[in-house]
């Protein structure tokens, strides 16, 4: 079964920094990229970007370039999303999903998600 | 950026009801269009791909269809179960994947 488990809700203080991760398994974690998406409380999703687990080449939506990285280590079949310096702002879930192989870049399956709350 | 906007952002729906819901681009995007179901504290699921294709498992009371700008969820027969947000999503530009806005389904 490809499935995509994510690490546990997080609680930090605006300034600190923030590693959240996205084990696969199932299948042959090089062969499909990885995104992730933002989705703050009640409101919608939003793509952040994604990485090709084969090369860590990857690409952000420019509402997220320069705020956050996106890595990968496929010794142990995880992606990461990481901040430097968190905002009151990144309060929000977090998913990574998988990007089919087709060119029509479907996701599929997703992660359970990662609660992120940033609070002083 | 592609901007995508659905309609309407919610409405209201009795089971066993015909559903609608339309997404439109903001320029061509062939059918490179998918469509989303999430549940309250669950993740997003794909219902929908390549505009018209239906993902294994998922019950073929869910149809799409449409191309180039203008894009339509239907759900034949409202079920207890599908009362959710429904989400669209343009893959056209690979660099920039965007959703829509949502639309949230409501008894």
């Amino acid at each position: 079964e490809v499935q995509l488990v994510q690490s546990g809700a997080e609680v930090k203080k605006p300034g600190e920094s923030l590693r959240i991760s996205c084990k696969a398994s199932g299948y042959r974690f090089t062969y499909y990229w990885i995104s992730w998406v933002r989705q703050m409380p009640g409101k919608g999703l939003e793509w952040m970007g994604r990485i090709d687990p084969s090369d860590s080449y990857t690409n952000y939506s420019p509402s997220f370039q320069g705020h956050v990285t996106i890595s990968a280590d496929k010794s142990i079949s995880t992606a990461y999303l990481q901040w430097s310096s968190l905002k009151a702002s990144d309060t929000a879930m977090y998913y990574c999903a998988r990007r089919s192989s087709s060119s029509k870049n479907w996701l599929d399956p997703w992660g359970q998600g990662t609660l992120v709350t940033v609070s002083s | 950026d592609i901007q995508m906007t659905q309609s309407p952002s919610s409405l209201s729906a009795s089971v066993g009801d015909r559903v609608t819901i339309t997404c439109r681009a903001s320029q061509n995007i062939s059918n490179y269009l998918n469509w989303y179901q999430q549940k309250p504290g669950k993740a997003p699921k794909l219902l929908i791909y390549a505009a018209s294709s239906l993902q294994s498992g998922v019950p073929s009371r869910f149809s799409g269809s449409g191309s180039g700008t203008d894009f339509t969820l239907t759900i034949s027969s409202l079920q207890p179960e599908d009362f959710a947000t429904y989400y669209c999503q343009q893959t056209y530009t690979t660099l920039s994947l965007t959703f829509g806005g949502g639309t949230k389904v409501e008894i």
